[in-house]
């Protein structure tokens, strides 16, 4: 049982480059979220998923895609990184919305 | 959306009981209290959630104010592991103003001495 899974733990990216974060969970989680973190400050909602097929944006959606194939991953794709995307961003999942939530370990992006 | 205020920072001492403190007068009949902490350089762990009656489990407790409009996350002996960022959190129903987030704020960074 590996819990929350992210790939890759660290990336570099140039202006303009895209790429996906992974997120994987094996505990059959129905409740999936990408969170970014930017220095000093909590943790942000950027997309979540109720479901397989069923997707959502959050607090800071721009500049970022998701979709939801099967209830084990949930991947976030940048489309076009900018310097202002440069941040933690953090895979979650949870049984149910007031359940616990599992965080992966993170993934730290920068765009230069 | 239901806020809580947390104070910035606060300090204790290893084995000692320490007291966290949550403000959040606005809160619905249908919010949970959730707690999470996240220690450094690693992602939140959830630590305990309630309701209206008061939490305990093997990480912590959760004392529930009667009129819901505060709480404590109740660390019954800190070690120096449980130095980290609290924070605590209003779940509301899906559906609602802030949906299904986990709306973070900037927690309570706690230090713990030696």
């Amino acid at each position: 049982n590996a819990g929350v899974t992210q790939t890759p733990k660290f990336q570099v990216l140039k202006t303009g480059q895209s790429m996906t974060l992974q997120c994987a969970q094996d505990m059959n989680h129905e409740y999936m979220s990408w969170y970014r973190q930017d220095p000093g400050m909590g943790l942000r909602l950027i997309h979540y998923s109720v479901g397989a097929g069923i997707t959502d944006q959050g607090e800071v959606p721009n500049g970022y895609n998701v979709s939801r194939s099967t209830t084990e991953d949930f991947p976030l794709r940048l489309l076009s990184a900018a310097p202002s995307q440069t941040s933690v961003y953090f895979c979650a999942s949870s049984y149910w919305w007031d359940t616990e939530a599992f965080f992966g370990q993170g993934t730290r992006l920068t765009v230069v | 959306d239901a806020k809580t205020t947390q104070p910035n920072s606060m300090e204790s001492n290893e084995e000692e009981p320490v007291h966290l403190p949550c403000n959040h007068s606005t809160i619905s009949g249908t919010d949970y209290i959730h707690w999470y902490r996240q220690l450094p350089s690693q992602g939140p762990e959830y630590v305990i959630h309630g309701l209206t009656s008061n939490v305990n489990n093997r990480m912590a407790s959760l004392a529930i104010a009667e009129d819901r409009k505060s709480s404590t996350l109740i660390l019954h002996r800190a070690t120096l592991r449980d130095a980290a960022v609290y924070y605590c959190i209003l779940r509301a129903l899906p559906g609602s103003d802030s949906g299904y987030a986990l709306n973070f704020g900037k927690g309570t960074s706690l230090l713990v001495t030696p």
